[in-house]
């Protein structure tokens, strides 16, 4: 059965610092990976989503790394910002049995202060 | 704008009482599914469609009805509403004829007393 780790569970920098959050797994059969965030009482947004074949994703300060034989994706937030504080979850879905139901994380709660 | 749409935002149930909670796409995502998430629990899954017609189970099926009768819905019933059930449920969907992920409502927060 796919694990899924995130490490660590919560995170308090400085604004301006460039951070890394960790979504480690077990099973590399991996379909692909999403990033989501949740802002406190809301929602998951999606952030970036990394195909099986790719080995990262960028979208603005964000940039989502998949390194399936180490069985880890990293999401890397550059210059944060107070704005960056949120709930950071990854979603794994998997290669076999249906590739529509995936194993998350339990997140990386986030506190940028000023 | 598109997406998937919860109703309602909030809820207080009496135990014993049943309601619908509401779930919306104009996607044509063929996939839909609940999950309750509470605080140290992660996001559970509790029942998932692929296909209007089409049901099975999540991880935590008991207590909890749903149908899909439409591409469109996929309303998530509580028979009778326990406070176990107090949560926060989150509605997603997905096409899954693409590589795209999972598309998640805003939520319905539910307080059973």
């Amino acid at each position: 059965k796919q694990e899924v780790t995130q490490i660590p569970a919560a995170l308090s920098v400085p604004e301006g610092e460039n951070l890394v959050l960790n979504c480690s797994f077990t099973d590399s059969a991996i379909y692909n990976l999403q990033w989501f965030r949740q802002d406190p009482g809301k929602g998951l947004t999606s952030l970036l989503l990394i195909q099986s074949s790719q080995r990262e994703q960028t979208s603005g300060r964000l940039n989502a790394s998949l390194d399936k034989s180490s069985g880890r994706s990293t999401l890397y937030i550059a210059a944060s910002q107070p704005g960056d504080s949120a709930t950071y979850l990854c979603a794994l879905f998997h290669a076999s049995g249906g590739s529509y139901i995936p194993t998350f994380g339990r997140g990386t709660s986030l506190i940028v202060h000023p | 704008n598109a997406g998937v749409t919860q109703t309602p935002k909030f809820q207080v149930l009496k135990t014993g009482q049943s309601m619908t909670l509401q779930c919306a796409q104009d996607m044509n995502h063929e996939y839909m599914s609940w999950y309750r998430q509470d605080p140290g629990m992660g996001l559970r899954l509790i029942h998932y469609s692929v296909g209007a017609g089409i049901t099975d189970q999540g991880e935590v099926p008991n207590g909890y009805n749903v149908s899909r009768s439409t591409t469109e819905d996929f309303p998530l019933r509580l028979l009778s509403a326990a406070p176990s059930q107090t949560s926060v449920y989150f509605c997603a969907s997905k096409d899954l004829d693409s590589v795209y992920g999972y598309t998640f409502g805003s939520g319905t927060r539910l307080t059973v007393v």
